[in-house]
């Protein structure tokens, strides 16, 4: 089965550092370019980071940008957020999902929740 | 970056009928580089429709898209009770890839 979870959320104060883990399972994660995407409550859907298959080059939402590292270690099917100076509006659900450059996201994990709060 | 904006906002509609969404771009998107997602309470986005017009694996043929440019266009043809969820078109043709603001389909 074609798998995505996410993991390494939770509560933190304004300032602090958090990093999130999504596990892959079922397809060739080595072969894909992966992304986070986050959801703030009841709110739309913003692309935040992406990382293409090799870790060659990476991307972030200006709104992250300096803040945020994106990463992977294919050996462990795994990919990453740390995510640094964290504010109030990172407030998020934090989705990791599967899709190539010029390709739409095919799969997605069940998210895992970060609250900025004091 | 191109911005996505999605109309209506909230689409009302008894089971049976048609629904139809909109999603305008800023500017040209590339080789119809336009998904539809689905998303319910609680849950992740699915993927419906990928360049503009193709369903993605196991979406029932109701679902329907269409459009180029600038302009483009998801169909219910017979709203299921299970269609009614919010719905999101994206672009990830050019970088960043953007998301438009989504509109809800709710029951009448």
């Amino acid at each position: 089965e074609v798998q995505l979870v996410e993991s390494g959320g939770g509560l933190v104060q304004p300032g602090r550092s958090l990093r999130l883990s999504c596990a892959a399972s079922g397809f060739a994660f080595h072969d894909y370019t992966m992304s986070w995407v986050r959801q703030a409550p009841g709110q739309g859907l913003e692309w935040v980071s992406a990382i293409t298959r090799n870790s060659d080059t990476t991307s972030y939402a200006d709104s992250v940008k300096g803040r945020f590292t994106i990463s992977r270690d294919n050996a462990k099917n795994s990919l990453y957020l740390q995510m640094n100076s964290l504010r109030e509006e990172d407030t998020a659900l934090y989705y990791c999902a599967k899709g190539n450059w010029g390709s739409p996201f095919d799969i997605w994990g069940q998210g895992t929740m970060v609250t900025v709060s004091s | 970056e191109i911005v996505l904006t999605q109309s209506p906002g909230t689409l009302s509609l008894p089971p049976g009928e048609r629904a139809t969404l909109s999603c305008r771009a800023s500017q040209s998107v590339s080789s119809s580089s336009l998904a539809w997602y689905q998303q319910k309470p609680d849950q992740a986005p699915r993927l419906l429709i990928y360049g503009a017009s193709s369903r993605a694996t196991g979406i029932p043929d109701r679902f329907s898209g269409s459009g180029s440019g600038t302009d483009f266009t998801l169909t219910i043809s017979r709203l299921e009770p299970e269609d009614f969820a919010v719905y999101y078109c994206q672009q990830y043709g050019s970088s960043p890839r953007t998301f438009g603001q989504g509109t809800k389909v709710e029951i009448k």
